[in-house]
């Protein structure tokens, strides 16, 4: 079993569907990151999380600490969102595990 | 600022082969990485280093070498290159420790390919 794992793998949604993309980790973390990685292969920070919830335009990230569980949701969906979204657990100082991402395709 | 740079872009190399990637950043940043990405798995650390002098081995270390001689650059060294070796590879750096220090900025990756 992976220390951190996403879900769903892939998703295909209509244009102006609100999204939520899962990440369930097992290990102790000191913060959770979501990464955007685009078509072309570039990988942008979205979030870094370590409580709570966060808004950045028509992205939201939440974690339950408890549950060890966060989750990415992205309301009014655009085809510019379609992208590969990973979750990142920093365990440790320098210590971070990635999922292995889930690929959004937004239909126009 | 140009952020992350990394070369080349696209490298094929063949078994055997010595080559260096390149990665430089101009944000001051104290911590750097190198992590490859291959299909179906996450992004996995190679090498990094907290500063000019200090380097560390991370997950797969195995047939890499890494340098850190000044704070903007962090080469990465392959030193006889292995079919396993094909990868993408992408290098990070990020501020420090605590708080929004740890977010990390990414190269744009290089596409390395060895026959």
């Amino acid at each position: 079993k992976n220390e951190v794992e996403q879900s769903p793998q892939n998703l295909t949604a209509q244009e102006g569907e609100f999204i939520t993309i899962n990440c369930s980790y097992s290990v102790g973390i000191s913060a959770l990151h979501w990464l955007q990685q685009h078509p072309g292969g570039g990988i942008v920070s979205l979030f870094m999380l370590s409580s709570g919830k966060k808004k950045h335009g028509r992205l939201i990230a939440t974690i339950n600490i408890q549950e060890k569980h966060s989750s990415l949701h992205i309301t009014a969906s655009h085809p510019r969102d379609s992208a590969v979204y990973i979750c990142a657990a920093q365990g440790g100082t320098y210590k971070y595990i990635f999922g292995t991402g889930t690929r959004l395709k937004v239909l126009a | 600022n140009a952020g992350v740079t990394q070369t080349p872009k696209f490298q094929v190399l063949k078994t055997g082969q010595s080559m260096t990637l390149q990665c430089a950043q101009d944000m001051n940043h104290e911590y750097m990485s190198w992590y490859r990405q291959d299909p179906g798995m996450g992004l996995r650390l190679i090498h990094y280093s907290v500063g000019a002098g200090i380097t560390d081995q991370g997950e797969v270390p195995n047939g890499y070498n890494v340098s850190r001689s000044t704070t903007e650059d962090f080469p990465l060294r392959l030193l006889s290159a292995a079919p396993s070796q094909t990868s993408v590879y992408f290098c990070a750096s990020s501020r420090g420790l605590g708080g929004s220090y740890n977010e990390q900025f990414f190269g744009p990756g290089t596409r390395l390919t060895v026959l």
